[in-house]
């Protein structure tokens, strides 16, 4: 069966850092670029970024642009988003999805809360 | 960035009658390579967003066929010819034509 799995959300204060990990398994992941998108109940689905299958290229929405990076160790089937200088407005339940055709898959998600 | 715009924003239906959700972009969604990368999704709560549609008009793998998208250039829309009772959710339309890539506001339909 194909999945994508996140982990790495918790609390953390403003201005600290955290790292989210996506975990796939049953499909050639090298062949994928892979995209985070996060979910707030104010703002709804918001686009975070895009890595493509061989990491060649990487796309940010406006936002999070030289806070947020995302990288992938395809040795380990995995894709990651290291979130610097957090905010507030960066709570939010980030999802790792392919949004590929035909292979739309999302992860379960996985709740970043950015409070002191 | 390419602003996508909604409406309504909220569509109570009554079960077995159509539905529709329109979605306007900024700027055309006409990519440089021909195609047109308008995409519908639907979130539930306590679920993982799924997508319906993509490229304005493709549904995707076991998606019922009462789900319809239509349009071009800057005008879209999603249909569902009779709504169920599972097609409750919040409904995003997300273009993937522009960098960066932008979704809608959502449109939350809910049964009358």
């Amino acid at each position: 069966q194909v999945h994508l799995v996140e982990s790495g959300g918790g609390v953390v204060q403003p201005g600290r850092s955290l790292r989210l990990s996506c975990v796939a398994s049953g499909f050639n992941f090298g062949a994928f670029g892979f995209h985070w998108v996060r979910q707030t109940p104010g703002k709804g689905l918001e686009w975070v970024g895009i890595i493509w299958y061989d990491g060649s290229n990487k796309y940010y929405t406006d936002s999070v642009k030289g806070r947020f990076t995302i990288s992938r160790d395809n040795s380990k089937n995995t894709v990651y988003l290291q979130m610097n200088s957090l905010r507030p407005e960066d709570t939010a339940v980030y999802y790792c999805a392919t949004l590929n055709t035909p292979l739309d898959l999302w992860g379960q998600g996985t709740l970043v809360t950015v409070s002191s | 960035d390419v602003v996508m715009t909604q409406s309504p924003l909220s569509l109570p239906v009554t079960l077995g009658q159509p539905a529709s959700i329109s979605c306007r972009s900024s700027q055309s969604l006409v990519h440089n390579d021909g195609n047109t990368f308008l995409n519908w999704f639907r979130w539930r709560p306590g679920q993982s967003p799924r997508r319906l549609i993509y490229k304005v008009s493709n549904r995707d793998s076991g998606v019922p066929d009462r789900f319809s998208g239509s349009g071009s250039g800057t005008d879209f829309t999603l249909k569902i010819s009779r709504v169920e009772a599972e097609d409750v959710g919040v409904y995003y339309c997300m273009q993937g034509t522009h960098w960066p890539y932008t979704f809608g506001q959502g449109t939350n339909l809910e049964i009358k």
